[in-house]
């Protein structure tokens, strides 16, 4: 089955930038997704199709995806992006949804 | 506006059965695929099954393949998870997710999700 491989944590600093990495065997031949989830909350799409961000969420959050590894990049981090970040594609020689492990972002 | 929200969860001893239900609103429900996910207690997320717009086609992950059946009622605007034979480790939030396009790709919709507790 396929595998999404992301890094447990990335500490930033407010106003910085955060990149989290999601990893993946080619990877770039897929669509790859992002969701922010908080404490206690559903999941919500911060990025779909690589780089397409949902209406309501900032210019902030930003989407690449080559080669094997795809990346979540977060400018300016505020406080209220703190937040667990999960990547996702569709695995279509599975017929499955796939999620990575997930990176916890600490400002 | 579109809303999901799931119902059904609570304390089942292992090996036992729960039906989950989600119910819809704000958009045409049968126009979407839509899936369960579930998040057990510190755990990161998992998809569980999905169900094509008509209902001709479902897929599982192999933990809950002849376990969990997954079904839906348009007329109803509701999507529904049968859990049989209930183990410990099905113990998580479970959400129910809609996905926009027309073939699977991601959810752009969440419930808020149900606490399915396994434990004796």
């Amino acid at each position: 089955s396929y595998v999404l491989t992301q890094p447990p944590s990335v500490s930033v600093a407010p106003g910085k930038t955060a990149s989290i990495t999601c990893g993946g065997n080619k990877i770039g031949s897929k669509n790859v997704h992002w969701y922010q989830q908080k404490p206690g909350q559903a999941p919500v799409l911060v990025i779909y199709n690589d780089s397409d961000r949902p209406s309501g969420i900032p210019e902030r959050f930003s989407g690449s995806n080559s080669g094997n590894t795809a990346t979540l990049t977060i400018s300016r981090v505020e406080a209220g992006d703190e937040a667990d970040y999960y990547c996702q594609v569709w695995d279509r020689s599975s017929d499955h949804y796939v999620f990575g492990s997930g990176t916890k972002v600490t400002v | 506006e579109v809303q999901l929200m799931e119902s059904g969860g609570g304390l089942v001893q292992p090996g036992g059965s729960l039906r989950l239900s989600c119910a819809a609103s704000g958009f045409t429900f049968s126009s979407y695929w839509m899936s369960w996910v579930r998040q057990a207690p510190g755990k990161g997320l998992e998809w569980v099954a999905n169900i094509k717009k008509d209902g001709s086609e479902k897929y599982y992950v192999d933990s809950v393949k002849g376990r969990f059946t997954i079904s839906r009622d348009n007329a109803k605007n509701s999507l529904y998870l049968q859990m049989n034979s209930l183990r410990v480790e099905d113990t998580a939030v479970y959400y129910c997710a809609r996905d926009p396009f027309e073939r699977p790709e991601h959810f752009d919709y969440w419930g808020q999700g149900t606490l399915v507790t396994v434990s004796s």
